[in-house]
């Protein structure tokens, strides 16, 4: 059955730094997404992306955040300089219309952690 | 703006028990409802999703969820636990088509042998 991938599963940075977390989204999906989850808090939406461009993003999806989709199979998030903040798991989803209702598909997540 | 509350931030049951986690909603529009579970240290998988055709929906792992539109709500139910439905629960709402998804704080389920 086809799924997401995420790469890496666990990243270690030092703050500042710049990071790339990588997804592969199912081949035949239009739309893709970022979200994050905080420890202990609520899963929240980052941005999505449609026909190579950002169609929304949420109030924490800053100038600090960018996202790619660099060779039709490969779909980034960019983060040029990393808080201690921005250390969560960070998920990709991926989506195509089933049965008339959008079903968003989710990698397994990347745990980022910013010292 | 769509919303979703989730009603307890932890349920306990014991194993072969009933489940009921509670979800009610917040839209302006007709939304799609969805269960999602999390299982420690994985990703979020689909449990059932709400389409207009049926308004009793079925899921895996025997879970299903009944949405009623007078009440806002689509609570999660399952008849009989199991030690492996231990995991955290969120109910998700999306308005339009391909957009973004709207997380509940999610609900942690523990189910005592």
């Amino acid at each position: 059955e086809p799924e997401v991938t995420q790469t890496p599963s666990h990243q270690v940075t030092q703050m500042g730094q710049e990071v790339i977390l990588r997804c592969v989204p199912i081949s035949n999906h239009l739309y893709f997404y970022w979200y994050r989850q905080i420890l202990g808090q609520k899963v929240e939406f980052l941005v999505s992306f449609y026909n190579n461009e950002i169609s929304e993003k949420s109030e924490i999806f800053d100038d600090q955040f960018s996202v790619e989709r660099p060779d039709g199979s490969n779909f980034t998030l960019k983060i040029r300089s990393t808080k201690l903040e921005d250390s969560a798991m960070y998920f990709c989803a991926s989506s195509d219309l089933l049965a008339g209702v959008w079903e968003q598909f989710f990698g397994p997540g990347t745990r980022l952690t910013v010292l | 703006a769509q919303s979703v509350t989730q009603l307890d931030s932890h349920v306990s049951v014991s194993e072969g028990t009933p489940v009921l986690l509670r979800c009610n909603y917040s839209s302006s529009y007709s939304p799609s409802l969805f269960w999602y579970v999390q299982h420690p240290n994985k990703g979020l998988q689909l449990l059932l999703k709400y389409t207009s055709a049926a308004t009793l929906v079925k899921g895996i792992n025997g879970f299903e969820a009944e949405f009623k539109k007078s009440e806002t709500s689509f609570h999660l139910t399952k008849p009989s636990a199991h030690m492996s439905d231990a995991a955290e629960y969120f109910c998700v709402v999306s308005v339009q088509y391909g957009n973004k998804l709207v997380f509940g704080a999610g609900t942690i389920l523990r189910v005592k042998s």
